[in-house]
């Protein structure tokens, strides 16, 4: 929850083609987050913000670039699609809920890359 | 780094019956923050239940608590009275306080819950 949208929520398009998925939140959370869920390894991090124009690497950001020009938006980019980015990607926030800071996860969206 | 380790791929009980679901991590941080989610086959990540590790205490949500063993830096999963909505993927996921607070997961235990 935590109004995150993710769109779209599902694409099927051909490898070396760039793509583009967005996150949505509504209320102003300082983190956001990109993964991606593939079998056998859970959720990996692909890239972070902390800001406004303020990006870092995660653990398999090869392939991938992100950016933040609003707080509310967090745009991840593949340059040219691989059929190795086929995968399940969740976007996600931080935020304090009864004092404790928690990650919430919004929708996914499936890719394929043919 | 951190690494986060669920060994059991797959699990299947009874409705009613309890579960309990393993995982280990390994860090060399004396404080940081532990969770649970569970993914349905909606694919949506909803938060189980979250621990901090300065806290002696298990925490509790409902029929969701957990074991935690700091020394032994194993944090297990027990269900009770198990529900047919409690089938979905489990996955345990270990955070650091400061910064970024970026998750790192483990690979998942696909829980099945029959009548």
């Amino acid at each position: 929850d935590a109004g995150i949208t993710q769109s779209p929520r599902h694409k099927v398009t051909e490898t070396g083609t760039p793509v583009t998925l967005r996150c949505h939140q509504t209320e102003n959370h300082r983190y956001m987050y990109w993964y991606r869920q593939d079998p056998g390894h859970g959720l990996r991090l692909i890239h972070y913000s902390y800001g406004v124009k303020d990006t870092d690497k995660g653990e398999v950001s090869d392939g991938y670039s992100v950016s933040r020009s609003k707080t509310e938006d967090f745009l991840l980019t593949l340059e040219s699609a691989t059929s190795s980015q086929t995968s399940v990607y969740f976007c996600a926030i931080s935020a304090e809920r009864g004092g404790q800071e928690t990650q919430y996860f919004g929708p996914g969206t499936r890719l394929l890359v043919l | 780094a951190q690494t986060v380790t669920q060994s059991q791929p797959e699990m299947s009980v009874q409705e009613a019956e309890t579960v309990t679901l393993s995982c280990t991590y390994d860090t060399s941080e004396s404080n940081y923050y532990l969770f649970w989610y569970k993914q349905p086959p909606s694919r949506q990540m909803i938060l189980v239940i979250r621990q901090e590790a300065y806290k002696q205490q298990n925490a509790t949500e409902n029929r969701f608590s957990v074991n935690f063993q700091k020394a032994a830096k194993s944090f297990s999963l027990k269900i009770s009275d198990s529900q047919l909505g409690d089938t979905a993927m489990y996955f345990c996921a270990f955070m650091k306080p400061r910064g970024a607070q970026k998750l790192v997961f483990g690979q998942g235990t696909r829980l099945t819950i029959n009548p």
